[in-house]
């Protein structure tokens, strides 16, 4: 069973870098039938899509977003990362991460979370 | 990018109900849909893929429907463990999009 933990600062102050990782058990990351993404929630509001990268490294980012995302991947750990830079209290969400599958080409959507991690930005 | 307009945003039900909750893309997204069930503090769970076929584990009594622009999801013959955040999202065209959920209470 696939499982994936995200881990990083509850905190972070206004302007400064977010970062978050995401572990992953069960399963490598390294297989090419995935992609891992991450994903937020501000309270009350929907789910917003942020970006994602392949284990070759490559990525897709959310226009909304891509000036300030960065996420990449660490196949020795098992894990990948967000960065996310200039925040301000509107970037305050739970942060998912999540794995999407690849199969014969073609993108099919999300078959595993992670539980969220709640990031706060204040001073 | 699609947008997603879920209805209804919270619902209350009683066990042994039917219950439908929609899900209407701006644009043709194919059968590009999927749901997921949330409970508080735990990873959301796959429930339904390509809008119509059960994920292996799901119970029989959830369905989906669907195809274009129009989607459902149903619970039969609900269950006290079905009270749930519910959400749909569309991999049909990149930024991913999602619904904006649907808590269900079963009084």
């Amino acid at each position: 069973q696939v499982q994936l933990q995200e881990s990083g600062p509850g905190l972070v102050k206004p302007s400064q870098t977010l970062s978050l990782t995401c572990t992953v058990s069960g399963g490598s990351i390294s297989g090419g039938d995935y992609y891992w993404s991450w994903i937020r929630q501000p309270a009350g509001k929907g789910l917003e899509y942020i970006g994602r990268i392949y284990t070759i490294g490559r990525t897709d980012y959310n226009p909304s977003l891509k000036s300030r995302v960065t996420i990449s991947i660490d196949t020795s750990k098992n894990q990948f990362s967000l960065r996310l830079s200039s925040v301000t209290a509107t970037d305050t969400a739970v942060y998912y991460c999540a794995r999407g599958i690849i199969s014969g080409g073609y993108y099919y959507g999300i078959d595993y979370w992670g539980q969220g991690t709640l990031v706060t930005v204040s001073s | 990018e699609t947008t997603l307009t879920q209805s209804p945003a919270f619902m209350s039900a009683t066990p042994g109900d039917k219950v439908n909750i929609s899900c209407k893309a701006s644009q043709d997204i194919d059968d590009d849909m999927n749901w997921y069930q949330q409970k508080p503090g735990e990873a959301a769970i796959f429930i339904i893929q390509e809008a119509i076929t059960l994920v292996p584990g799901t119970p029989p009594r959830f369905s989906g429907s669907g195809y274009g622009t129009d989607f459902t999801l149903t619970i039969n013959n609900i269950e006290s463990e079905d009270a749930a955040y519910y959400f749909c999202l569309q991999h049909d065209n990149f930024p991913l999009t999602f619904g904006q959920g649907t808590k269900l209470e079963i009084k």
